[in-house]
C-alpha cells in the first residue's frame, strides 16, 4: 500500500531555530505539493514541485522558507528562522501530471509547534 | 482565475439521515473537481472527482457527488450518514480554461458531524 510519508510526525522548537521537514512521495509520482494547515487560515499552499523542478512557491514566505527536491524519493521544507507564527500542521502531497486530473496523495503531516 | 467555496462551516447530521456538503465554484472553462476528507490527526484522502462524463460520480465510503454546471455546483451527498463519517470535508477545483491554474484551488473546508 504506497504512501506519503513525512518526518518528523511532530516538532517542538523555539523560535530562532532551523526546522527541516521531510517528505518521501509515492514512487513513480512527478508532482510534490507542501501545504500548511491552521485553523485560521485553513489549507495554504507553499510550494509545488513537477519532476522535482520548482514550479510554484508564490505562497511561500521567501526569507525564512526554502523548499527542494534533492532528489525523486525526497522533498524538504525549511524554516529558518523559525518563528511562534510558523506554528501549523504541514503537509506534504505528491501525484502524477496527468493533465491535472489527478488526485492527491497526502501525507499524515508534520505538527509544528515555536515556542 | 479558479475559486471554489465551500458555504457551511459545519453541517449537522443524524446518524441514518441523508447528509448533503455543499461546493460551489467559478472557472473560465471546463473544471476539474475534487472532494476530500480529513479525519483527525491525519492527512487529507481522495474521495472522488468529476473530469469529464456522468455528472453523478461515486466514490470512496458510499459517497457520491453531482456535477451541476448551470449552477456551478459539486455537492457531496451520503444517502445515510454514519458517525464515523465526522470528519472536515473539502472540495478542490481546477480550471482547464485560460484562467485557470494547473494547481487546484481548495476550499476552506466543512466540518460534518453526525450525531447518534
Amino acid at each position: 500500500d504506497a504512501r506519503v510519508t513525512q518526518t518528523p510526525r511532530h516538532k517542538v522548537t523555539e523560535m530562532g531555530q532551523e526546522v527541516t521537514m521531510r517528505c518521501q512521495p509515492i514512487l513513480g509520482h512527478n508532482t510534490v505539493f507542501w501545504y500548511r494547515q491552521t485553523m485560521m487560515q485553513g489549507l495554504e499552499l507553499l510550494a509545488y514541485f513537477r519532476n522535482r523542478a520548482p514550479l510554484d512557491d508564490s505562497g511561500m514566505p521567501k526569507d525564512r522558507f526554502s523548499a527542494e527536491m534533492p532528489d525523486a524519493t525526497l522533498a524538504t521544507l525549511k524554516i529558518q528562522p523559525s518563528e511562534p507564527r510558523d506554528s501549523a500542521v504541514y503537509f506534504c502531497a505528491s501525484g502524477l501530471t496527468s493533465g491535472g486530473s489527478s488526485e492527491q496523495f497526502f501525507g499524515p503531516g508534520t505538527r509544528l509547534t515555536v515556542l | 482565475a479558479q475559486s471554489v467555496a465551500q458555504p457551511e462551516d459545519q453541517v449537522n447530521v443524524a446518524e441514518g439521515n441523508p447528509l448533503t456538503v455543499k461546493c460551489t465554484y467559478s472557472v473560465s472553462g471546463n473544471p476539474y473537481l475534487f472532494w476530500y476528507v480529513q479525519y483527525p490527526n491525519r492527512g487529507l484522502q481522495f474521495l472522488l472527482k468529476y473530469i469529464t462524463g456522468d455528472n453523478l460520480v461515486k466514490g470512496s465510503y458510499g459517497f457520491e457527488a453531482e456535477f451541476n454546471k448551470s449552477q456551478t455546483s459539486f455537492h457531496l451527498k451520503k444517502p445515510s450518514a454514519l458517525v464515523s463519517d465526522s470528519a472536515l470535508y473539502f472540495c478542490a477545483v481546477r480550471d482547464l480554461g485560460s484562467g485557470g491554474s494547473y494547481i487546484p484551488t481548495f476550499g476552506r473546508g466543512t466540518s460534518l458531524i453526525v450525531h447518534p
